[in-house]
């Protein structure tokens, strides 16, 4: 079974520029697999970031952008600020009606 | 604005079935969209559980096919879950979100998540 991986932890000083990854066990994302993004924070529902592998949901800062690189999708956050300190999660489209999470970044910014 | 909001017993027995459901408010279930459940167990991460469209058709976790029933109730804009044979392992908070479509393709795999509801926790001990 592909198994949806992404980076335990990452951490990034205010102000800079983190790139996140969403790549699989075996093979690689393209943009058949309409990778999503949501960020949640600590006894929080998920808030929807990126869908459609670039598409930025309503209200969701221009600092937040996706994309496919190399293999994997992305998820780069620019200008980071304390409030970007959460937990991230890719979802991918795995076929035949199955959608499968990320494991989760936890994203530090310090 | 669409609203979500998970209603349900936050105890379960062992062996027994877990029920949920989740009301929509500010969006008819009939206009579109699949309405899907997600969980999460206490530190862990996000785990899709199915989805269902207003007409009744559905998408399931494949490991999840034989315990997962979803339905939905138009007259009432709700949707529920039903887990059977729970154990320790399905204690988790669950989440309703709305499963959209992007408005510029019509391909099944582009839909996403959208509007969550607030989760419930459910624990199952006896």
């Amino acid at each position: 079974q592909t198994v949806v991986t992404q980076e335990p932890s990452f951490s990034v000083a205010p102000g800079g520029t983190v790139t996140l990854t969403c790549g699989l066990s075996s093979g690689s994302v393209s943009a058949r697999y309409y990778p999503s993004w949501y960020q949640q924070t600590p006894g929080q529902a998920p808030r929807t970031l990126i869908y459609n592998i670039n598409t930025r949901s309503s209200g969701v800062s221009d600092r937040f952008s996706g994309s496919i690189l190399g293999n994997k999708a992305a998820l780069t956050i620019t200008g980071a600020q304390a409030d970007d300190d959460s937990d991230y999660y890719c979802v991918l489209y795995m076929g035949s009606g199955n959608w499968v999470f990320g494991g989760g970044t936890k994203l530090t910014v310090l | 604005q669409v609203q979500l909001q998970e209603s349900g017993p936050g105890l379960v027995k062992p062996s027994e079935t877990l029920s949920l459901t989740c009301a929509v408010s500010g969006f008819s279930i009939s206009s579109g969209s699949y309405w899907g459940w997600i969980r999460q167990p206490p530190g862990k991460g996000l785990e899709w559980l199915g989805s269902i469209y207003y007409s009744g058709n559905t998408h399931i976790n494949p490991s999840l096919k034989s315990r997962v029933t979803l339905s939905v109730d138009t007259s009432e804009n709700q949707f529920s879950l039903k887990l059977t044979s729970v154990t320790a392992a399905d204690t988790a908070v669950y989440f309703c979100a709305a499963h959209r479509r992007p408005e510029s393709t019509i391909a099944v795999a582009a839909y996403y998540f959208d509007d969550w509801g607030q989760g419930s926790l459910v624990t199952v001990s006896s």
